[in-house]
């Protein structure tokens, strides 16, 4: 089964700092990989996808994400935080058509 | 569109006792999904139903839980005699026939269990 490991638990930055979460998954083949965000309060967003192409995503808000298969890694990336990017960002990888596995998420707070 | 819809948001309940938590699928959508997140942790499949159909639940435990998506109405997730491991956030999700892959989740059921 697909497992999923998110490197940092919380991550404190100001506001116009870049930002990058790390994401790695177990398994070798095809493979599909999501990042969902979590904002306060609010239900789990998908914020951007990767099934196959282009290994850079692009996502909604400036996110985007980089898919290394030699590294098992899909990191996302904002060049510049916002404040309205506090939340909790999940990434996930499908363990077959549907069941997704989610990694432990990161936090992230980004001060004024 | 109205996105997927979970109630009710919040819910206490003592030690003992019934939970019910209900999820209506996005429009279209006739794939529901069940999570949970305990504290600390991301989120772990449950189950997986179509309209009167438990497709996948092993990720169900093996005690007390049962979920269904009846041909009317919407899922249930059903914890009996809950304890305090049950308080979690339950999150639904939906999907379209077509794309089970992406799923689109609703705001959560917060449990609590005193």
């Amino acid at each position: 089964a697909q497992s999923v490991s998110q490197h940092n638990h919380h991550v404190i930055l100001s506001e116009a700092a870049s930002l990058e979460l790390g994401c790695n998954y177990s398994y070798g083949g095809t493979v599909n990989l999501f990042w969902y965000v979590q904002y306060p309060g609010q239900h789990l967003q998908l914020l951007l996808k990767y099934f196959s192409g282009d290994p850079l995503v692009k996502g909604i808000k400036g996110f985007e994400a980089e898919f290394i298969k030699s590294k098992f890694s899909f990191n996302l990336r904002k060049p510049s935080v916002q404040w309205s990017d506090t939340a909790e960002y999940f990434c996930a990888v499908p363990s077959n058509d549907y069941k997704l596995s989610f990694g432990a998420g990161t936090t992230v707070t980004v001060r004024a | 569109n109205a996105g997927v819809m979970q109630n009710p948001r919040h819910l206490v309940r003592r030690r003992g006792q019934e939970a019910r938590l209900r999820c209506s699928p996005m429009k279209g959508h006739s794939h529901v999904y069940w999570y949970r997140q305990l504290p600390e942790e991301g989120l772990k499949f449950m189950v997986y139903l179509q309209k009167e159909n438990i497709i996948d639940e092993s990720g169900m435990p093996k005690e007390r839980f049962s979920a269904e998506f009846p041909k009317e109405g919407p899922s249930i997730l059903r914890i009996q005699q809950v304890v305090r491991g049950d308080s979690a956030a339950y999150f639904c999700a939906s999907s379209p026939p077509a794309g089970p892959e992406t799923q689109y989740f609703g705001p959560g059921t917060r449990l609590l269990v005193l």
